[in-house]
C-alpha cells in the first residue's frame, strides 16, 4: 500500500458527459501527478500540482483540467467524453525529500461507451 | 530525460535471482536511475532508485556500471508475485515527470 489513493475505482460513462476523479496523497507529500495510461500510448504524465499551484504540464487535453485543494487532495476532471479518453488514470504523490520520489495510487479504470 | 533501452522479455525460475538489464548510455550526470514495477494494471510500485554507488533495500538491488551507461536490477529471489512489467526510468531529480518507456515484461515460471 503505498499510502496515496484514489476514488472511484471504476468509472463508467458515455462520450459527451463529464467525470470527476479524486486522489488523496501521502499524508504530508505536497506535489500530486495525475498519469493516463492507454492501451496505445502507455503511461503519460498529465500534470503536476504542488501545494496548491499547477506546477508542470505534459500531454493534457484542453477539455481536462485539474486542481489541487488546500488540504492536498486532488481532482481530475475530464469533460465532454471520448471514447478515446478510455483508459486507466493513475495519481502519484511525492514529498519534500531531496530525491522526490513518486508514490502511485491505485488508479481509477474509466470506460466510455 | 536520458532515453532508456530495456529487452522487451524475460523468464525467471522461481527461487533464482532476475537479473534485468537496463541500458542509459545518454545519461547525464545529474541523473538518477529509478526502477518501478507494475503488476498487471496496478499503481507502478517504486522498486528502487540510485545515483553512481549501488544500492539495496528489502526488494532488490541496483547495480550501476562505473561510466553509468548502464544498470542492473536484481531480484534476489524471484517469487511468482514478481511477475510485472519492469521499468528503468532516468529522471533529474528536480524534474517533474517520470517518463515511463516499454519496460520488461518479467514472468516469473514455477
Amino acid at each position: 500500500d503505498s499510502g496515496v489513493t484514489q476514488t472511484p475505482k471504476h468509472l463508467i460513462t458515455a462520450t459527451g458527459q463529464r467525470v470527476t476523479l479524486r486522489c488523496s496523497p501521502r499524508s504530508g507529500d505536497l506535489s500530486v501527478y495525475w498519469y493516463q495510461q492507454s492501451l496505445d500510448q502507455g503511461l503519460q504524465f498529465l500534470i503536476q500540482y504542488y501545494n496548491g499551484e499547477e506546477r508542470a504540464k505534459g500531454n493534457i487535453l484542453e477539455r481536462f483540467s485539474a486542481q489541487q485543494f488546500p488540504d492536498l487532495h486532488s481532482e481530475l476532471n475530464l469533460s465532454s467524453l471520448e471514447l478515446g479518453d478510455s483508459a486507466l488514470y493513475f495519481c502519484a504523490s511525492s514529498g519534500v525529500l531531496a530525491e522526490k520520489t513518486q508514490y502511485f495510487g491505485p488508479g481509477t479504470r474509466l470506460l466510455v461507451l | 530525460d536520458a532515453k532508456t533501452t530495456q529487452p522487451t522479455s524475460m523468464d525467471c525460475a522461481e527461487g533464482r535471482a532476475a537479473n534485468l538489464p537496463c541500458n542509459h548510455s545518454t545519461i547525464s550526470g545529474n541523473e538518477y536511475v529509478y526502477w518501478y514495477r507494475q503488476i498487471h494494471s496496478q499503481g507502478p510500485q517504486y522498486i528502487i532508485h540510485g545515483l553512481k554507488n549501488n544500492e539495496t533495500n528489502e526488494m532488490a538491488s541496483l547495480i550501476i556500471t562505473e561510466d553509468r551507461k548502464s544498470s542492473t536490477l536484481i531480484l534476489p529471489h524471484a517469487t511468482l508475485r514478481d511477475t510485472a512489467v519492469y521499468y528503468c526510468i532516468v529522471r533529474v531529480v528536480a524534474d517533474y515527470k517520470l517518463s515511463f518507456g516499454a519496460g520488461t515484461t518479467v514472468t516469473v515460471r514455477a
